[in-house]
């Protein structure tokens, strides 16, 4: 156990749905990350929230949207996704921006 | 043209070999550095850090190398076990930027 948690660890979803990826840390950290990780492909960055506040975003496509209500929660909106976006989700936290970073166990993701 | 996914590379070894995983990183600036390690189905799990003013650091049964002359760093495994079997990431940040992760390497232990 990390200290970190992810919800759902499976979700297949067809394209025009509209899902949620839910991580909660127990840390006491600042700031949240979410990451992409794709077969054979470094981990992709996608979005830095410290103190809650949105620092870094990747490139990332709009339909994904993140959301971080607070500093121990933090979600992926998914809408009218696309096969291509089937990944491993990962969410991890730090104590501060950079430095060393917890993670959840992931959300399997299947697009169909 | 189709993208294709990178060829991971692949470290076999024989449970109670030592085992060495190795990196090389490009930002001279860095100052600090991680190992994780991810089993099949999970999420990394961090193994050992380093910052850039020593150059080894020790840890059960890990011990980190680094090499701040040619931008290298390894991961050494002691009396390597079956457990041990995972895909190792090493990361490393400058200041407080965000970590950038390399490909990561598939350590293989046979009994």
């Amino acid at each position: 156990e990390t200290g970190v948690t992810q919800t759902p660890r499976h979700l297949v979803m067809g394209m025009t749905n509209k899902k949620s990826l839910k991580c909660e840390q127990h840390l006491g950290h600042n700031a949240m990350y979410w990451y992409k990780q794709s077969a054979k492909k470094p981990l992709e960055l996608m979005f830095v929230y410290s103190l809650e506040e949105r620092v870094e975003n990747n490139s990332v496509p709009s339909r994904f949207s993140p959301e971080c209500p607070n500093s121990s929660h933090l979600f992926l909106h998914l809408h009218t996704l696309q096969p291509e976006d089937s990944a491993l989700y990962l969410c991890a936290s730090s104590g501060t921006e950079g430095g060393r970073q917890f993670f959840g166990p992931g959300t399997r993701l299947t697009v169909l | 043209g189709e993208s294709v996914g990178l060829h991971l590379p692949t470290l076999s070894v024989q449970e109670g070999d030592n085992s060495i995983i190795n990196c090389a990183y490009s930002n001279s600036a860095s100052d600090y550095f991680i190992w994780y390690k991810q089993e099949s189905g999970k999420g990394p799990q961090f193994i050992i850090d380093i910052r850039s003013n020593m150059d080894k650091r020790q840890g059960q049964r890990v011990t980190v190398l680094l090499n701040k002359t040619v931008k290298h760093l390894s991961l050494q495994i002691a009396a390597t076990q079956p457990g041990d079997s995972a895909v190792y990431f090493c990361a490393e940040a400058s200041g407080y930027s965000t970590l950038t992760f390399g490909k990561g390497t598939m350590l293989l232990v046979s009994p």
